[in-house]
């Protein structure tokens, strides 16, 4: 079955962790998107690479950084520095980036900060 | 810059009612634009998007828009509603001109199915 994984499905971090957010495709996708969920607010985006070793900063980059060393992979890592990380954090991708595509959506995790 | 409104972040209809949720959008290039479903605690579903090939554009699970531009406009609708529509609905616009960039969503409706 192909798709989008995401792990872990809940995740707890103390103030002052960094925090790595996992997500795997295996539908041999070129783009790969970073969103972050908050009641009332929408999606809004992170961070979105359309090629392996190479990214971009979406509308609220501050406070997360990313790598995509391979096609299936894209983690975020939630650093200290963003002051509000309690949301639900969702992960997509789209066969070519191109502005028309579909985008395929993970299952998300919730982070929580205590 | 793009940007979406949705109109109503809470609509309740009876079970076997219309369903409409609004949306509006603002683009400054010819849009794509999308509804997406999202289940409690899940990712997203497309449920249609719009491309330019037909105005009216039929979707899963008996869903259907029409785009309007001179409206500005990109409403979904349903005929009648089910028990099972009951969930997050969220419009997003893309085209920024600039290539794969992400997409601009709403904040969402939540639609309540009333028995």
């Amino acid at each position: 079955d192909g798709g989008i994984t995401q792990s872990p499905k809940y995740l707890f971090r103390k103030e002052g962790q960094n925090v790595t957010l996992s997500c795997e495709q295996n539908l041999n996708h070129d783009a790969m998107y970073w969103y972050r969920q908050d009641p009332g607010q929408g999606l809004r985006l992170i961070y979105y690479s359309q090629i392996v070793n190479d990214f971009q900063k979406g509308d609220i980059a501050e406070g997360y950084s990313v790598s995509r060393e391979k096609k299936e992979s894209f983690p975020l890592t939630v650093t200290s520095a963003q002051k509000n990380p309690t949301a639900f954090y969702l992960c997509a991708s789209s066969i070519s980036g191109g502005e028309w595509d579909e985008q395929f959506f993970g299952p998300g995790t919730r982070l929580t900060v205590l | 810059a793009q940007s979406v409104t949705q109109l109503g972040s809470h609509v309740s209809v009876s079970e076997g009612a219309l369903v409409l949720l609004r949306c509006n959008y603002s683009s400054s290039v010819p849009p794509y634009l999308f509804w997406y479903v999202q289940y409690p605690n899940q990712g997203l579903q497309l449920l249609l998007k719009y491309t330019s090939a037909a105005t009216l554009v039929k979707g899963i699970n008996g869903f259907e828009a029409e785009f309007k531009k001179s409206e500005t406009s990109f409403h979904l609708t349903k005929p009648s509603a089910h028990m099972s529509d009951a969930a997050e609905y969220f419009c997003a616009v893309s085209g920024s001109g600039g290539g794969a960039d992400g997409l601009t969503f709403g904040k969402g409706t939540h639609l309540i199915i009333q028995p």
